[in-house]
């Protein structure tokens, strides 16, 4: 795992608690992802960024919000935990954007798995 | 809907024998990538192959590209119980700021 940690690795919470996941990169990557995967609907991406402070939705954002005040670390946020988001969520990171013709390659952190009660 | 689709879903082969892993996606792409997922792991890249690109070698996998037929496979050859594990493929599109995951084959290698 290419200097990417998540924190918590586990964590259980109850309907309507807000909850912060962290991912920490080491490896000075531009970009930073949050997904989620689900059985049946595979990786989705949630939030990502960009750069510091610049942050965007990805195709399953409601009820996510992100913050990136530094360049190595990217947090996601559940405002009010429902059961719709036990999941576990993956954190990746790469040096350039997914749009470009030499686009990087993503590294993914070891995951957070999240039960929501 | 996914840009990628794994075909099959799941695959279970003998020890030694080759796995091929198929993926289709619906729009024009810049590059396709297959990465791996052992079970409680996060992913891992293990290829990338460019749209000019027709074909990839890495030690024992092999990726092809037909950009005509909007599709992909993937060859491991000579598979061992390691190789145990799902696969998925990932396109990326022109201008696009997101990767798009297929479902995946989830492979299993008999010993």
């Amino acid at each position: 795992d290419a200097g990417i940690t998540q924190s918590p690795r586990h964590k259980v919470t109850e309907t309507g608690t807000p909850v912060t996941l962290r991912c920490h990169q080491t490896e000075n990557h531009r970009y930073m992802y949050w997904y989620r995967q689900d059985p049946g609907h595979g990786l989705r991406l949630i939030h990502y960024s960009y750069g510091v402070k610049d942050t965007d939705k990805g195709e399953v954002s409601d009820g996510y919000s992100v913050s990136r005040s530094k360049t190595e670390d990217f947090l996601l946020t559940l405002e009010s935990a429902t059961s719709s988001q036990t999941s576990v969520y993956f954190c990746a990171i790469s040096e350039r954007g997914p749009g470009a013709f030499e686009t990087d390659t993503q590294y993914f952190g070891p995951g957070t798995r999240l039960t929501v009660l | 809907s996914q840009q990628g689709e794994e075909d099959p879903q799941a695959l279970s082969i003998q020890e030694g024998e080759n796995a091929t892993m198929n993926c289709s996606y619906k729009t024009s792409i810049n590059n396709l990538q297959w990465y791996r997922q052992n079970s409680g792991r996060g992913l891992v890249h293990l290829i990338l192959i460019r749209s000019n690109e027709r074909e990839k070698h890495s030690g024992r996998l092999r990726v092809t590209l037909d950009t005509s037929k909007k599709s992909s496979s993937l060859l491991i050859t000579a598979s061992r119980a390691a190789d145990t594990a799902s696969y998925f493929c990932a396109t990326s599109r022109p201008g696009a700021q997101k990767l798009v995951f297929g479902q995946g084959t989830r492979l299993t290698i008999n010993p």
